[in-house]
C-alpha cells in the first residue's frame, strides 16, 4: 500500500514570497490533515479536512496561509506571502476518517515538505 | 486546553541498555494517546497508542508503554536498545477525530 506522498521534498524561497505544497493521502482515506513542525518543536495541526470540507482550521494564519482539497482527495498548502517564521517542516497526514469527534484513527504521515525562508 | 509534555529534550543510552522516556499529559476527558517516532528525513510513524482498556499497551519494533491516570503519564520503554533506534520520539494526546496534540520529542542516542 503506498504511503502518504508530499513534493516537493524541499523548498527555499525569500520572503514575501509564495509557495505551495502538494499532497496526496492514502487511497481512501477521507480524513487530510496539515501540520507546521518548527525545529526543535512537535507538530501543529493547522487544518483538517474531512472529505473534501473543513473540519478545523483554527490555527491556520489565514491571512497568508490557505488549503484546499479540490474533489476530496490530493490536497495543497499555501503560503502567501511568506515569512521568516514560516521556516519549518510541512507535514501532511491522513486517516480513514468518518467516525465522528471520537475517532481513535490512526493517522499516516507523509516525508514532509522542509521550507527555508530567507 | 490539552497540553502534552516531554521533560527530556535529549536522552542518550548505550546500545543493549533499557530505555524509559518520559510523557506527561494535560486533557480534560479520558485521553487517546500515542508514541510516534520520526527518523531523520522520514515522516512519523506510529509506535503504539492506547484508548481503553489495558493500561500497558505493546507497540512495534519492541517498544511498551503503560498508562498511568494517576499520575497523568504515558512513558515509553524498551528493554534492550539497539542502534537503528536512534531518532526523535513523540509524545501525543488525541483530542478527537483523530487530530492530535503533540510534545516537542525527545531525541535519543544510542551509544555503541
Amino acid at each position: 500500500e503506498a504511503g502518504v506522498a508530499q513534493s516537493p521534498r524541499y523548498k527555499i524561497i525569500e520572503k514575501r514570497q509564495s509557495v505551495a505544497f502538494w499532497c496526496n493521502p492514502i487511497s481512501g482515506h477521507a480524513t487530510l490533515y496539515w501540520y507546521q513542525q518548527i525545529l526543535g518543536q512537535g507538530p501543529k495541526l493547522l487544518i483538517q479536512f474531512q472529505n473534501n470540507g473543513v473540519v478545523d482550521d483554527s490555527q491556520l494564519p489565514k491571512d497568508r496561509f490557505s488549503a484546499e482539497r479540490l474533489k476530496g482527495v490530493d490536497s495543497t498548502l499555501k503560503i502567501q506571502p511568506a515569512k521568516l517564521e514560516d521556516s519549518a517542516v510541512y507535514l501532511c497526514a491522513s486517516s480513514l476518517g468518518g467516525q465522528g469527534p471520537l475517532s481513535t484513527d490512526t493517522q499516516y504521515f507523509g516525508p514532509g515538505t522542509r521550507l527555508t525562508v530567507l | 486546553a490539552q497540553s502534552v509534555t516531554q521533560p527530556d529534550i535529549h536522552i542518550t543510552v548505550s546500545e543493549g541498555a533499557s530505555l524509559e522516556l518520559r510523557c506527561n499529559y494535560s486533557y480534560g476527558a479520558t485521553p487517546y494517546l500515542f508514541w510516534y517516532v520520526q527518523s531523520p528525513g522520514q515522516g512519523l510513524q506510529l509506535l503504539l497508542k492506547y484508548f481503553s482498556g489495558d493500561t500497558l499497551v505493546q507497540g512495534i519494533k519492541g517498544f511498551e508503554a503503560e498508562f498511568k491516570r494517576s499520575q497523568s503519564s504515558f512513558n515509553l520503554r524498551k528493554p534492550s536498545v539497539h542502534w537503528s533506534d536512534a531518532a526523535e520520539y513523540f509524545c501525543a494526546v488525541g483530542v478527537g477525530a483523530g487530530k492530535s496534540t503533540f510534545g516537542d520529542g525527545t531525541t535519543l542516542t544510542v551509544k555503541p
